[in-house]
């Protein structure tokens, strides 16, 4: 089966800053890879997804690039600020349509 | 338009209990997946329903069950709970590939 791995587990950044949690992938039928912020006592919600048929998707402070070569995607935040602070998931799925999550990152930015 | 609700938010269960946990999918979504996730890790797929039945299911024992009704919500049902059931169930709704969560239930056992 699919294993998503993400990196790095906590990080720490000042308010302005950028923030890039990177994820990898197993399988290479994989061709949908959404990315979730979850807070604190919260489900987690969708904030971008890209399909395998695009290299990059942006959307505001945020974008996400995929390397299929590689089987690699990111999360690049820009301008972060103390509302961005989360726990992200990366997630990877292919025919089954079922994700595959990483285990998260938790970002705090510091004001 | 309410996004996916769940019901109870919070549980406490003894070991050896039985429970069952609800879900209400986003308006128009018409598949409801359910994921356990333990604490610090991310979510770990249960298993789906559509059209009223089980489609795929993840790594999880019989006691793990489920019901879909006829107007798409579901339920969750955990039999004999272990101390390692302890987690957030997440409930998720879909009318494609991408997933909407609801809030989840915080299930404790005893």
């Amino acid at each position: 089966g699919e294993n998503v791995e993400q990196h790095p587990s906590t990080l720490s950044v000042q308010e302005g800053d950028s923030a890039v949690i990177k994820c990898t992938y197993s399988d290479s039928a994989s061709n949908y890879f959404p990315w979730y912020k979850q807070e604190l006592g919260k489900g987690p919600q969708l904030i971008i997804d890209i399909r395998s048929n695009v290299g990059e998707k942006k959307d505001q402070r945020i974008a996400v690039t995929l390397n299929k070569t590689a089987k690699h995607f990111s999360l690049h935040i820009t301008e972060t600020q103390p509302e961005d602070s989360a726990v992200y998931f990366c997630a990877a799925s292919g025919g089954s349509y079922i994700p595959t999550f990483g285990r998260g990152t938790s970002l705090i930015v510091h004001p | 338009d309410a996004g996916v609700t769940q019901s109870p938010t919070h549980l406490i269960k003894t070991r050896g209990q039985q429970v069952t946990l609800r879900c209400s999918p986003k308006s128009g979504h018409d598949t409801v997946s359910w994921y356990q996730q333990a604490l610090g890790q991310g979510p770990q797929f249960i298993f789906q329903y559509y059209e009223e039945e089980e489609r795929q299911r993840g790594n999880f024992p019989d006691r793990f069950s489920g019901h879909q009704f006829p107007n798409y919500s579901s339920e969750l049902n955990v039999n004999a709970l272990l101390l390692g059931d302890s987690a957030l169930y997440l409930c998720a709704s879909s009318s494609d590939r991408t997933q909407y969560f609801g809030p989840g239930t915080r299930l404790t056992v005893l």
